[in-house]
């Protein structure tokens, strides 16, 4: 089935700085999502982009679904970002969403 | 936010004994899933349904059932509970297969504990 992989596994970083976490995928996808799990636990689905570019408020993401990867862009970070980020994303035909290991973001005040 | 519950939320149960979880939703969507959470594994599939009766098995079906008899309850079964199976379970739905209406939406999850 298709494989996801998300680097880097952790960061930490200090508030107001920028980061970029990727998500590489084997195959061509249909379907790609970005979740946020928040320290507690609750997951939220940040943005729908098997293909293109999304934007909301600090947060956009970039799905180059020729070359296999996507972004996710994060500026001018807080606090309440932290947590742990996951990529989902469905292959070609009727199979179910497969999850990367998430990459966990700490961001220090 | 997309109107999913579960329960309970939180159970400490022993090997060998029975255990259902619920996945409430009121947003009438078609497809419910069940995601278990491990360290290190992140969110693998156990089942899914696309219709009422209608389920199908995910990456980590052995051990578990499924059934959902109304389209707002999807019930998750552990027959005979194992130390394995000690995860946090979520619940998730999404509207449809199609481009755009499958955005996935979770519950808040159940930690189940088996001793």
């Amino acid at each position: 089935g298709i494989q996801v992989e998300q680097s880097p596994p952790d960061l930490i970083l200090q508030e107001g700085a920028n980061s970029t976490l990727r998500c590489n995928f084997s195959d061509s996808v249909n379907n790609l999502q970005w979740f946020h799990q928040n320290p507690w636990g609750q997951l939220i689905n940040l943005f729908y982009i098997p293909s293109g570019t999304k934007q909301n408020g600090r947060l956009s993401a970039t799905t180059v679904a020729t070359e296999r990867y996507s972004l996710l862009y994060i500026s001018s970070s807080q606090t309440t970002d932290s947590g742990v980020y996951f990529c989902a994303v469905r292959g070609s035909g009727n199979t179910p969403l497969v999850f990367g290991k998430g990459t966990r973001l700490s961001v220090i005040a | 936010d997309a109107g999913i519950t579960q329960s309970p939320r939180h159970k400490v149960t022993e090997t060998g004994t029975p255990v259902t979880l619920r996945c409430h939703q009121t947003e009438n969507h078609r497809y419910m899933y069940w995601y278990r959470q491990d360290p290190g594994h992140g969110l693998r599939l156990i089942h899914y349904s696309y219709g009422v009766k209608d389920t199908d098995k995910g990456e980590v079906s052995d051990g578990y059932s499924v059934s959902r008899s109304k389209t707002e309850d999807f019930l998750l079964t552990l027959e005979s509970a194992t130390s394995s199976q000690t995860s946090v379970y979520f619940c998730a739905i999404s509207e449809s297969e199609g481009l755009g209406s499958d955005t996935q939406y979770f519950g808040p999850g159940t930690r189940l504990t088996v001793l």
